[in-house]
């Protein structure tokens, strides 16, 4: 597997359910970051990890929980769902400069086409 | 708060022509601009990144130029091909720690066989 990878790449649940959303780079980056991409709308940056610490939560709700268990990994948990929530989510990974917030080149995997019923 | 306009929203044109997108972004304290194409359905494939201190990049038919003090960046592409037809995003990153990158809506371009 080469560059960055995501599963599954369909996924429909209704609003109890509880499913988790993985990404895999294999480009030897320090930073990885969750994207939201509905219809008409800008892609919209959720999550930020550098160094598998959180650098940047824009204000999304609860019931999305990322998690970075290392430099490669990156998982987004959710659970009680709602249907505005149907998007495409996209994982993307960089080299960042260290606790500086600046990154190069961003490479994106093929997202994830997520429907909530 | 920077923010990042892609005008048009939609292109068509004939196969074989030269055309130019267009990127404006606000706030000229910019660590990179990023473009980016969009197949339905699928992630992003990187195209060109340009630092703050560059003025222009190139791969194959493909041109971004960068005018921080103008706010504009430019994506030229030479002899088009069907297979160009996608969407094209650029993506600006600020030169502090707190600023967020940001995204414009991006531009549909279909090239007519």
């Amino acid at each position: 597997e080469t560059g960055v990878t995501q599963t599954p790449r369909h996924l429909v649940m209704g609003m109890t359910n509880k499913k988790s959303l993985k990404c895999e780079q294999h480009l030897g980056h320090n930073a990885m970051y969750w994207y939201k991409q509905s219809a008409k709308k800008p892609l919209e940056l959720m999550f930020v990890y550098s160094l598998e610490e959180r650098v940047e939560n824009n204000s999304v709700p609860s019931r999305f929980s990322p998690e970075c268990p290392n430099s490669s990994h990156l998982f987004l948990h959710l659970h009680t769902l709602q249907p505005e929530d149907s998007a495409l989510y996209l994982c993307a990974s960089s080299q960042d400069l260290p606790r500086t917030g600046l990154h190069n080149e961003q490479f994106f995997g093929p997202g994830t086409r997520l429907t909530v019923l | 708060k920077q923010e990042v306009t892609q005008i048009p929203a939609a292109l068509s044109v004939p196969e074989g022509e030269n055309l130019v997108l267009n990127c404006s972004f606000t706030d000229s304290a910019i660590y990179n601009l990023q473009w980016f194409r969009q197949d339905p359905g699928k992630g992003l494939t990187s195209l060109l990144l340009i630092q703050s201190s560059q003025r222009e990049q190139t791969s194959g038919r493909l041109n971004a130029s960068l005018d921080k003090s103008s706010g504009r960046s430019t994506l030229y592409i030479a002899a088009s091909q069907p297979g160009d037809s996608a969407t094209y995003l650029c993506a600006v990153k600020g030169y502090s720690s707190a600023s967020k990158i940001i995204f414009g809506s991006g531009t549909r371009l279909s090239i007519r066989p």
